[in-house]
């Protein structure tokens, strides 16, 4: 059974850089063709792709934020990071993680942290 | 960049009744569709890949249609568990997007 989690702190100041974990089982992240995405929603709006990692350590990220965005894995700890600097208050959002089991589609996802970004 | 203009926004329904949702894009996608149903304060839940194919464990009522530009989620008979906002995503173009959402709500 494929389950992920997502952890790391509920508000943030602005200019912070926001830094979530997502802690998954049930699939490894050493097999091929296996992926792991972020995707946020804020307060009653709609989802917004963000970043996704590769088995091989390829990544992808929304053109649009990617100079803000980190996205790495730990294999041996079932982990995968994704960073983004210099919040801003519009960043509030949902932050979900999932697994993607062919081409950019997913799966599976997390139960979803809310981040605040606010002074 | 593709657009999705996903319709309605808002969808009044009765249980039982059968529902349409369209998702239209700028330009064709094939069939590189999914649709997504989120409850309030849960997370997206996959009902349909690859336009039509319909995921593991979900009830047959939902079903998925269309290719290129237009594309229709269907629930046959609306079940009260059904009640909840609905996506499409396309991943036929990177970035992938999702549409603005259709929220079917009780009647």
């Amino acid at each position: 059974q494929i389950t992920l989690k997502e952890s790391g702190p509920t508000l943030v100041k602005p200019t912070q850089t926001l830094t979530l974990t997502c802690t998954f089982s049930g699939f490894s992240l050493s097999t091929s063709g296996v992926g792991v995405g972020w995707i946020r929603q804020p307060p009653g709006k709609a989802l917004e792709w963000l970043a996704l990692i590769y088995w091989d350590d390829d990544k992808r990220y929304s053109p649009s934020l990617k100079s803000r965005l980190t996205i790495t894995k730990d294999t041996s700890k079932n982990q995968v990071v994704l960073t983004m600097t210099n919040m801003d208050p519009v960043d509030t959002a949902t932050y979900y993680c999932a697994h993607r089991p062919d081409l950019y589609y997913f799966d599976y996802w997390g139960q979803g942290t809310l981040v605040t970004v606010s002074s | 960049v593709i657009w999705m203009t996903q319709s309605p926004s808002l969808l009044s329904a009765s249980t039982g009744d059968r529902v349409t949702i369209s998702c239209r894009m700028s330009q064709g996608i094939s069939s590189y569709l999914a649709w997504y149903q989120q409850k309030p304060g849960k997370a997206p839940e996959l009902l349909i890949y690859a336009a039509s194919t319909l995921q593991s464990g979900v009830p047959s009522r939902f079903s998925g249609s269309g290719s290129g530009t237009d594309f229709t989620l269907t629930i046959s008979c609306l079940q009260s568990e059904d009640f909840a906002t609905y996506y499409c995503q396309q991943y036929y173009s990177f970035p992938p997007s999702f549409g603005g959402g259709t929220k079917v709500e009780i009647k």
